[in-house]
C-alpha cells in the first residue's frame, strides 16, 4: 500500500491564486522530504529538500519566495505555490525519506497543477 | 556532485522478451541504487534496490546487477508483460539525496 499520501491529485485554478499541496508519510516518520517538479516526458527535477523543524534547502534556480515549503512535523510537509501563473503549471511530486543509510525514497502520486 | 546517465531513453520489446536498462554513476561514495517504475499520471514506485556491498539482487522477474569498479548498474526484466510498460528511473544515493537518471520509456508489445 501507499506509504506517502499527496493531496490534491489535481488542481485547476486561476492565475494569481496560491495553491497548497500536502505530503504525508503514512507508515513512518520522515525526517526529510523532497519536492520535485516533472515536465512531460522528462526526469524528476529536485526543487527543494526539507528537514523537519528547519528551513528548506532550495536548489539553484528555484525561487524560495515562490515555492514555500513547510515541514512542521515528521509526517507532514506542504508546498505552497504563491501567486501561481501559467508557467507554474506542472506535475509536482513529493518524496519522503526515513532516517538511515541506504533507505529508499518513497514517492507520493503527484499533483497535476494547471493554472489558467 | 553525482551524475547519473541512463540508457536507452526508449526501449520497445515484444511480450515475453527480456529488457535491460543500464545506468552509470560518477561518485564512488554512492552506496545505494534504487530503481523506480512510473506509470502515467502517477508518482514513481520503488521496484527493486541494491546496496554497494552486493553484486546482484533478484525479485521474481526483476533483477539488478551492480559493478562498483566500473560504476554501473543495470535493471533486467525477464518474460516482459504489457503491464511492465512504463517509465523506469535509476538513482544513485550516498548519505544525502538521490540523483536520478533521465528515465527509460519501456513499451512491451503484446
Amino acid at each position: 500500500g501507499a506509504v506517502v499520501s499527496q493531496h490534491p491529485s489535481w488542481v485547476i485554478c486561476k492565475s494569481g491564486t496560491s495553491v497548497k499541496i500536502e505530503c504525508r508519510s503514512l507508515d513512518f516518520q520522515a525526517t526529510t522530504m523532497f519536492w520535485y517538479r516533472q515536465f512531460p516526458k522528462q526526469s524528476l527535477m529536485l526543487m527543494a529538500t526539507s528537514n523537519e523543524g528547519s528551513k528548506a534547502t532550495y536548489e539553484q534556480g528555484v525561487e524560495k519566495d515562490k515555492f514555500l515549503i513547510n515541514h512542521a512535523s515528521l509526517t507532514l510537509s506542504t508546498l505552497t505555490v504563491t501567486s501561481a501563473h501559467p508557467e507554474d503549471s506542472s506535475f509536482y511530486i513529493c518524496s519522503a525519506l526515513w532516517t538511515g543509510p541506504g533507505q529508499p525514497q518513497h514517492f507520493g502520486d503527484g499533483t497535476r497543477l494547471s493554472i489558467l | 556532485g553525482e551524475n547519473v546517465e541512463q540508457h536507452p531513453s526508449t526501449l520497445s520489446v515484444q511480450e515475453g522478451d527480456s529488457a535491460v536498462i543500464k545506468c552509470t554513476y560518477s561518485d564512488s561514495a554512492s552506496n545505494y541504487f534504487p530503481w523506480y517504475k512510473q506509470e502515467l499520471g502517477k508518482g514513481p514506485q520503488l521496484i527493486i534496490d541494491i546496496r554497494s556491498n552486493v553484486g546482484e539482487k533478484k525479485d521474481q522477474r526483476i533483477a539488478v546487477t551492480l559493478n562498483k569498479t566500473a560504476k554501473h548498474f543495470s535493471l533486467h526484466i525477464t518474460e516482459t508483460q504489457p503491464e511492465d510498460s512504463a517509465v523506469y528511473f535509476c538513482a544513485a544515493k550516498d548519505a544525502g539525496k538521490s540523483t536520478f537518471g533521465d528515465g527509460t520509456t519501456l513499451t512491451v508489445k503484446p
